[in-house]
């Protein structure tokens, strides 16, 4: 059973901070790892998705990184705000996707104002 | 496009009785999933269907049955709810299986 791991559970920085979310996953045959933002009481919004055959992703503030041979993925959010609140999570696919998604149990953000 | 719908929001059963949580999908995808969030266990995958119907189950489908009919549409229906079943359920879709995952707003279910 594939597993994933994310570090540290919960994260509180100032407004305007570069900070870095770590997510590590167990599959060597990982298909591709997806970052979501849930909001409390709300669903999931897909924030970005790094296929096995690349190494980055960037949207806006957010850059995702992928480490296949270390097992390990990173969140980067550069010059954090306070509507970055919220909690981060990682998954991956396995299996060729079909398998649905394993995720992580996510990083608590709270930006400090 | 209203992307992935689910309904109801809430619900509240009591032990035993049988209901069926509805999704909807807008955007022609082919890949549908249901999850259920745990406090402390995160999502984890119930059942999903990579196509009408074709279903299959996820890493915790006792108690839940699922069907296919439409490429829109990817119901849960709870035979006998048990307490164990209190969770926060959610619908995904993806165009194919291996994509991007589109999220539900989530039905939160309470079984007394």
């Amino acid at each position: 059973k594939q597993e994933v791991t994310q570090i540290p559970a919960a994260l509180s920085v100032p407004e305007g901070e570069n900070l870095v979310l770590n997510c590590s996953f167990t599959d060597s045959a990982i298909y591709n790892l997806q970052w979501f933002r849930q909001d409390p009481g709300k669903g999931l919004t897909s924030l970005l998705l790094i296929q096995s055959s690349q190494r980055e992703q960037t949207s806006g503030r957010l850059n995702a990184s992928l480490d296949k041979s270390s097992g390990r993925s990173t969140l980067y959010i550069a010059a954090s705000q306070p509507g970055d609140s919220a909690t981060y999570l990682c998954a991956e696919h396995s299996g060729g996707g079909a398998d649905g998604l394993t995720f992580g149990k996510g990083t608590h953000l709270i930006i400090q104002p | 496009n209203a992307g992935v719908t689910q309904t109801p929001k809430f619900q509240v059963l009591k032990t035993g009785q049988s209901m069926t949580l509805q999704c909807a999908q807008d955007m022609n995808h082919e890949y549908m999933s249901w999850y259920r969030q745990d406090p402390g266990m995160g999502l984890r995958l119930i059942h999903y269907s990579v196509g009408a119907g074709i279903t299959d189950q996820g890493e915790v489908p006792n108690g839940y049955n699922v069907s296919r009919s439409t490429t829109e549409d990817f119901p849960l229906r709870l035979l006998s709810a048990a307490p164990s079943q209190t969770s926060v359920y959610f619908c995904a879709s993806s165009g194919v299986a291996g994509l991007e995952q589109f999220f539900g707003p989530g039905t939160r279910l309470t079984v007394l």
